[in-house]
């Protein structure tokens, strides 16, 4: 089945750089690779998605990029701000479908 | 337009007992998918609900079990609990049947087994 890898852990950085978060799949078959952000005493809340047939999107301050041929997929912040400190997670569609598969999280901490 | 909302926000049971835990669905979407967090991880799939009936499941045991209504709102029961149950467990709901594009999860219910 489905297994998604993510790294790293945790990472931290100053307001304004910009946070890179990796996460590698290993089934071929999947299409589809969202990104949550969770915040304390919350549920995961989908910020940018993307699907197997494009390579990148921009939605403001974030932007995913996907390499199929590779199996990884990144979330990219810029201008990196204190209220974007939480986990985020990537997933990918796994069991024939019908689930997402999370990766472990990163806990990013923005310090102003 | 509503969101996914999730009852109760806290619970403690002693093992061996049973839970059951509700879902709202956010207004028209027609599936319900389950996910069983523990401290310091990702979210595991425990099975989806569309058109009132399990359209997928993952890694758990026949104790876990659930429901979908006509109004799209759900169920998830588990029986004879343990203790490796304590964690927070959350509600998804999309549009879309077998897909999984858009899920929308609730707060979740924070289940604590002693």
């Amino acid at each position: 089945g489905e297994n998604v890898e993510q790294h790293p852990s945790t990472l931290s950085v100053q307001e304004g750089d910009s946070a890179v978060i990796k996460c590698t799949y290993s089934d071929s078959a999947s299409n589809y690779f969202p990104w949550y952000k969770q915040e304390l005493g919350k549920g995961p809340q989908l910020i940018i998605d993307i699907r197997s047939n494009v390579g990148e999107k921009k939605d403001q301050r974030i932007a995913v990029t996907l390499n199929k041929t590779a199996k990884h997929f990144s979330l990219h912040i810029t201008e990196t701000q204190p209220e974007d400190s939480a986990v985020y997670f990537c997933a990918a569609v796994g069991w024939a479908g019908t689930a997402l598969i999370f990766g472990k999280g990163t806990t990013l901490s923005v310090s102003s | 337009e509503t969101g996914v909302t999730q009852s109760p926000t806290h619970l403690i049971k002693t093992r061996g007992q049973q839970v059951t835990l509700r879902c709202s669905s956010q207004s028209g979407h027609n599936t319900v998918s389950w996910y069983q967090q523990a401290l310091g991880q990702g979210p595991q799939f425990i099975f989806q609900y569309y058109r009132e009936e399990e359209n997928g499941r993952g890694n758990f045991p026949p104790r876990f079990s659930g429901l979908q209504f006509p109004n799209y709102s759900s169920e998830l029961n588990v029986n004879a609990l343990e203790l490796d149950d304590s964690a927070l467990y959350l509600c998804a709901s999309s549009l879309g049947g077998t897909t999984n594009e858009k899920l929308f999860f609730g707060s979740g219910t924070q289940l604590s087994v002693l």
